[in-house]
């Protein structure tokens, strides 16, 4: 039963332009989301989250959004760059801190 | 702020054969996770510790696997026998505390091959 899905396995996207990656949960407890980034041969790096008290959280050209009646969310990269390229892990939890990960979306920027 | 330390980067046992990991959290770090990540997957929680007492070992395959915490620092995980179904990449994080807001912070893991 995977309750943290990724649906996109990869991602092409041009320099400049927005990249939206999405994630679908099924357990309505979760209360907590996170996305980390992930290089190859690297732990993953903690990117941004979100509670679910809010619907949308910003952090430079990284913003999260929660759409909790559908389940949802999704990260927002504007202006992509070629330095966003890598894997994109979406994580959820439910209070203390029992990350459950999605399959991950690999994201490559095009020159 | 050193991150976390983990060793080996790399491993290639035979099945049936015993290994052990390392991990070393951010100083302070009173939380730490072991998370195993098989290809074409998301990290999977094994063991949590809260210091040096275990919070969560559900998803931990306890005929083979076992994880220590050393005085609320370091920790180790070790499988034994290995299966081939044991090949992934093991991940350590540690957080600060166990609240929700507090992000773990992962090492860069060990690959381990079973042959």
């Amino acid at each position: 039963d995977q309750q943290v899905k990724q649906n996109s396995p990869s991602l092409s996207v041009q320099e400049g332009r927005i990249s939206i990656l999405n994630c679908d949960y099924t357990n309505s407890m979760f209360d907590y989301f996170l996305w980390y980034k992930k290089y190859p041969a690297e732990g993953p790096t903690f990117l941004i989250s979100i509670s679910s008290i809010k619907d949308k959280n910003e952090d430079g050209r990284f913003t999260v959004f929660l759409n909790k009646s559908a389940k949802h969310l999704s990260l927002h990269i504007v202006p992509s760059q070629p330095g966003d390229s890598a894997v994109y892990l979406c994580a959820a939890s439910e209070g203390a801190q029992k990350l459950v990960f999605g399959q991950g979306t690999r994201l490559t920027i095009n020159p | 702020e050193a991150g976390v330390a983990q060793s080996p980067r790399y491993k290639i046992i035979e099945k049936r054969q015993s290994v052990a990991f390392w991990c070393n959290p951010i100083s302070g770090h009173a939380t730490l996770y072991w998370y195993q990540q098989i290809l074409g997957q998301g990290p999977k929680l094994l063991i949590q510790f809260q210091n040096n007492g275990v919070v969560d070992d559900s998803q931990l395959p306890k005929d083979r696997f076992s994880a220590e915490r050393l005085k609320g620092v370091d920790s180790t995980l070790k499988i034994q026998p290995a299966k081939l179904e044991d090949s992934a990449v093991y991940l350590c994080a540690s957080s600060p505390g166990a609240r929700s807001n507090q992000p773990q912070h992962f090492g860069d893991g060990t690959r381990l091959s079973i042959l």
